[in-house]
């Protein structure tokens, strides 16, 4: 199966609001609300901002939010600050207790 | 507080075999079910393996079935990844991460730890 598809980049400047797509199929997205989102910092551990489509972990700021529309998610980041800037990846069950991530998208705070 | 620390990785040549470990703690380990996650130079991450809280269901990727064994010690609270037959594009920083729910195996993950890099030259 093929990773989901994400923009390789995006960019925004502080405070602006930016989204960032998942795009999959009915196998994956489509099939279950089970997409989560994580923010990679270097040499960080990845940490995660959004489970189960559109839920935020406890510590998570509200200007993190996910949403579904079909076969695809996103994410949405409000009110840019620049430790915002990092790579963010979506990830989907896609059943048999196996998961499938998308590509990446490198955010950059301008 | 959740703890995942990854150890073992390095430089092994091409055919040669590796065993990663992941020691858990703040959170009960019994419960949870686990996963190794990898991402290589320069690309995007990757799920490799997930085993359930009690070891009864372990799954891969294609990638890696029947090179890779996924294992965990209760008594330990630590995860094991025995990699055989290593090749170069097996190179990768290696994640553990921890299933969110208890007793329920396979969601993406919610802890991670900071990774341990295996290097295979080509």
């Amino acid at each position: 199966q093929s990773a989901l598809t994400q923009p390789a980049s995006v960019s925004g400047s502080p405070g602006q609001s930016i989204t960032i797509s998942c795009a999959g199929t009915s196998s994956d997205i489509g099939n279950y609300n089970l997409v989560s989102w994580y923010q990679l910092h270097p040499r960080k551990a990845p940490r995660l901002i959004i489970y189960e489509g559109s839920k935020r972990p406890s510590g998570i700021s509200d200007r993190f939010s996910g949403s579904k529309s079909g076969n695809t998610a996103s994410l949405t980041i409000s009110g840019l600050q620049a430790d915002d800037e990092a790579d963010y990846y979506c990830c989907s069950y896609i059943g048999s207790f196996s998961l499938i991530f998308g590509g990446g998208t490198r955010l950059t705070v301008l | 507080q959740v703890q995942l620390v990854e150890s073992g990785g390095g430089v092994v040549q091409p055919g040669k075999s590796l065993r990663l470990s992941c020691e858990a703690s703040g959170f009960t380990f019994t419960k949870y079910g686990m996963h190794w996650v990898r991402q290589a130079p320069g690309k995007g991450l990757e799920w490799v393996a997930v085993i359930s809280y009690d070891g009864s269901i372990k799954k891969y990727s294609d990638s890696v079935k029947g090179r890779f064994t996924i294992s965990r010690d209760q008594s330990q609270k630590t995860l094991y990844l025995q990699m055989n037959s290593l090749r170069a594009d097996d190179t990768a920083v290696y994640y553990c991460a921890k299933d969110p729910h208890g007793l329920v195996t396979g969601y993406p993950p919610d802890y991670w730890g900071q990774g341990t890099l295996v290097s295979v030259p080509a």
